[in-house]
C-alpha cells in the first residue's frame, strides 16, 4: 500500500528556515517523479516544486532560490528545505507523488508551516 | 488569480448530474493530454480522481468522467451522492515556467 507521512511543519518567524520531511512506502522514491504541493488557508493547491527520477529539480517562480527539493534514497523519503520564509508561504504542505504528465497519483495528509512574527 | 479558471461553485439534486468546467489556454489543456481533476473534503488531502483527461485510477467511481475540447476540459458526476460534496480543482501539465502544472481555483460542489 502507497503512504506518504510528511513531518516538519510548525511556526516560524519571518525570514526563518524549516524542513519538511516526507516518508514513503509501498514505493520507491527514487524510482518516480516527486512534488509538494502547499495550500495557504482558505485557497486553492499551488505546485511548488519536482523532483525528477534522474535527479533533476525545478521549482515555482514564488518559491526559487529559497526552497530545494531533495530526497534520501536509501530511508525513502523527500525533502523540502525552506529558507528566507515569508508570511504568504503559510500553508498546507503536500507531498505528492505524480505520474509521467505530472498528475499527483497519491497525497500525503498534509504538514502546516506558519510563518509569522 | 489561477491560471485555470473554474466556476467558483455548482450544486446539483442527489442522483442529477453536473458538470464543472475548467478553461485554460493552448500552452496548458489545449496543448496537451494531461488533465486532471481532484476531490478534496474538508480537512483531508486531495484525492486524484481523473488522469490524462479521460482515465479513473483505481478505485474511483464510474460516475466520475472527463473529458477535453479544445482549451476546455470538464468534469461530468452523474448519479450525484451525498458523499460528492466537495472541492474539485482541475490541473494540466503546462509549457510555461511552472513545469509542475497549473491548477484552476477550484469548484465548491454542493449536493442539495
Amino acid at each position: 500500500e502507497v503512504q506518504l507521512v510528511e513531518s516538519g511543519g510548525g511556526l516560524v518567524q519571518p525570514g526563518g528556515s524549516l524542513r519538511l520531511s516526507c516518508a514513503a512506502s509501498g514505493f520507491k522514491v527514487s524510482s518516480n517523479y516527486m512534488s509538494w504541493v502547499r495550500q495557504a488557508p482558505g485557497k486553492g493547491l499551488e505546485w511548488v516544486s519536482v523532483i525528477y527520477s534522474e535527479g533533476s529539480s525545478f521549482y515555482a517562480p514564488s518559491v526559487k532560490g529559497r526552497f530545494t527539493i531533495s530526497r534520501h534514497n536509501s530511508k525513502n523519503t523527500l525533502y523540502l528545505e525552506m529558507n528566507s520564509l515569508r508570511p504568504e508561504d503559510t500553508a498546507v504542505y503536500y507531498c505528492v507523488r505524480d505520474l509521467i504528465g505530472g498528475e499527483h497519483d497519491f497525497w500525503g495528509q498534509g504538514t502546516l508551516v506558519t510563518v509569522s512574527a | 488569480q489561477s491560471a485555470l479558471t473554474q466556476p467558483a461553485s455548482v450544486s446539483g439534486s442527489p442522483g442529477q448530474s453536473i458538470t464543472i468546467s475548467c478553461t485554460g489556454t493552448t500552452n496548458d489543456i489545449g496543448g496537451y493530454n494531461y488533465v486532471s481533476w481532484y476531490q478534496q473534503h474538508p480537512g483531508k488531502a486531495p484525492k486524484l480522481m481523473i488522469y490524462e483527461v479521460s482515465y479513473r485510477p483505481s478505485g474511483v467511481s464510474t460516475r466520475f468522467s472527463g473529458s477535453k475540447s479544445g482549451n476546455a476540459a470538464s468534469l461530468t458526476i452523474s448519479g450525484l451522492q451525498a458523499e460528492d460534496e466537495a472541492d474539485y480543482y482541475c490541473s494540466s501539465y503546462t509549457s510555461t515556467t511552472t513545469l509542475g502544472g497549473v491548477f484552476g481555483g477550484g469548484t465548491r460542489l454542493t449536493v442539495l
